[in-house]
């Protein structure tokens, strides 16, 4: 059974780009979570996803970033006109229906030149 | 609102000898709690979790931790440190509310392993 993936691992942006990341939640899971590790900090909680629902986006920024989890497809973490605060590495989990134990990518680490 | 506070952003052992890495919550609510490593350029494993009244929880890899409410700690302790120990290790709390389970996350220990 495939793990949680996501791509790119690695991505550069020069300032005013976009970026685009993208995670596959494990097979059987409809419940996606992305969090935000700046460096040497904790990971923060960005939004909470179901298929084709945002259920919680609490932790996004107002403006620049938004998500989605399509019916069919990755879920999607978009950054518009990155800046280089936004350089930091972008973690994607996903859970079970009715599970509490969140299983985790490996991360997208964004770099902002 | 919940929290985590991990006690000591860096934590040296000598091969062999205990770990003890701590960890203090705050919730209005019974939590439940997690810890998780996380090795270079690599994502979170989860290591254990606390979710029923067993306080004394065992994880993967020889780990384990005691939740303790009159302390509102979840130390991670194991008896020998090996050297594919050293990593980053985050403590977690999250709600019991059935469905969303919000992660909040300490901002980790890093473990450091000595010959």
């Amino acid at each position: 059974n495939a793990g949680v993936m996501q791509n790119p691992r690695h991505l550069v942006r020069r300032r005013g780009q976009e970026a685009r990341l993208r995670c596959s939640p494990m097979k059987g899971h409809s419940h996606v979570y992305w969090y935000r590790q700046l460096p040497e900090e904790g990971l923060k909680f960005m939004v909470y996803l179901q298929k084709e629902n945002i259920i919680d986006e609490s932790g996004m920024p107002k403006e620049r970033f938004s998500a989605e989890f399509p019916k069919e497809g990755p879920s999607i973490l978009r950054i518009q006109q990155v800046v280089r605060g936004d350089s930091a590495a972008y973690f994607c989990a996903s859970s079970p229906t009715s599970g509490i134990e969140q299983y985790f990518g490996p991360g997208t680490r964004l770099t902002v030149t | 609102a919940q929290s985590v506070t991990q006690l000591g952003s860096h934590v040296s052992v000598s091969e062999g000898a205990l770990v003890l890495l701590r960890c203090n919550y705050s919730s209005s609510v019974p939590p439940y709690l997690f810890w998780y490593v996380q090795y270079p350029n690599q994502g979170l494993q989860l290591l254990l979790k606390y979710t029923s009244a067993a306080t004394l929880v065992k994880g993967i890899n020889g780990f384990e931790a005691e939740f303790k409410k009159s302390e509102t700690s979840f130390h991670l302790t194991k008896p020998s440190a090996h050297m594919s120990d050293a990593a980053e290790y985050f403590c977690a709390v999250s709600g019991r509310n059935t469905g969303f389970q919000k992660l909040v996350f300490g901002t980790g220990t890093r473990l450091l392993v000595s010959p």
